[in-house]
């Protein structure tokens, strides 16, 4: 039984660069949702796809921020020109058709210097 | 917009004792719960959810949840804790409608000592 997969796990970078992370959801779950968590806090909701359509976008989603799913399977969440506030885990979570409880992937840990 | 509040940041409980932690929703119409646990270095777990029904539900290892409407609670127990419970809990909700995103709260930590 497959979970979600996240990659990288860990990601260094630059003040300024690019970054992508991926996710594989659970096969067959037709919805996947990205979410960032900083210390003490709980994960924050960025943003939704159901199949390879963006639903839903937080706030938080600045237009630095991307996130694709264009054949309604692994997704991918750009950050464009980071940020020190930027450093985070985002986790990756997906759900199946028929229910609405999400399971969650190990999360990239990223920390911009 | 919808909010979740976890009222103890840190419990430190010795195994066999009673567990129980606070959560509050702020969403007034229909809403989904959910409980999730970390334990250290893994990922978030579902412990248990409700969608509606009964409003006393169970979970995974002992876990159980008893949603209270009118006040706005979805308190999370266990009769007896062990060592291996050590870990974050964070409660959850959706607003149960047509999104499908979580609100989180803070997340309680859990230490039991042997």
């Amino acid at each position: 039984d497959t979970g979600v997969s996240q990659d990288p796990r860990h990601k260094i970078t630059k003040r300024g660069q690019n970054v992508t992370f991926r996710c594989d959801p659970i096969s067959e779950h037709n919805r996947l949702y990205w979410y960032r968590q900083t210390l003490g806090q709980g994960p924050e909701f960025l943003t939704y796809f159901q199949n390879e359509a963006q639903l839903e976008k937080s706030r938080l989603l600045s237009d630095r921020f991307s996130a694709e799913r264009p054949k309604g399977s692994f997704s991918t969440l750009e950050i464009q020109r980071t940020e020190q506030g930027d450093s985070a885990m985002y986790l990756c979570a997906s759900s199946s058709p028929v229910g609405r409880e999400q399971y969650f992937g190990p999360g990239t840990r990223l920390t911009v210097t | 917009a919808q909010s979740v509040s976890q009222h103890n940041h840190h419990v430190i409980l010795s195994e066999a004792a009673s567990l129980e932690l606070g959560c509050n929703y702020s969403y007034g119409g229909t809403v989904n719960l959910f409980w999730y646990v970390q334990y250290p270095g893994q990922h978030l777990q579902l412990l248990l959810k409700y969608f509606s029904g009964d409003p006393l539900v169970k979970g995974i290892k002992g876990f159980e949840a008893e949603f209270i409407k009118s006040k706005f609670s979805f308190n999370l127990r266990k009769p007896s804790v062990q060592w291996s419970d050590t870990a974050e809990y964070f409660c959850a909700s959706d607003s149960g409608a047509g999104s499908y995103q979580l609100t989180f709260g803070k997340g309680t930590k859990l230490s039991v000592i042997p």
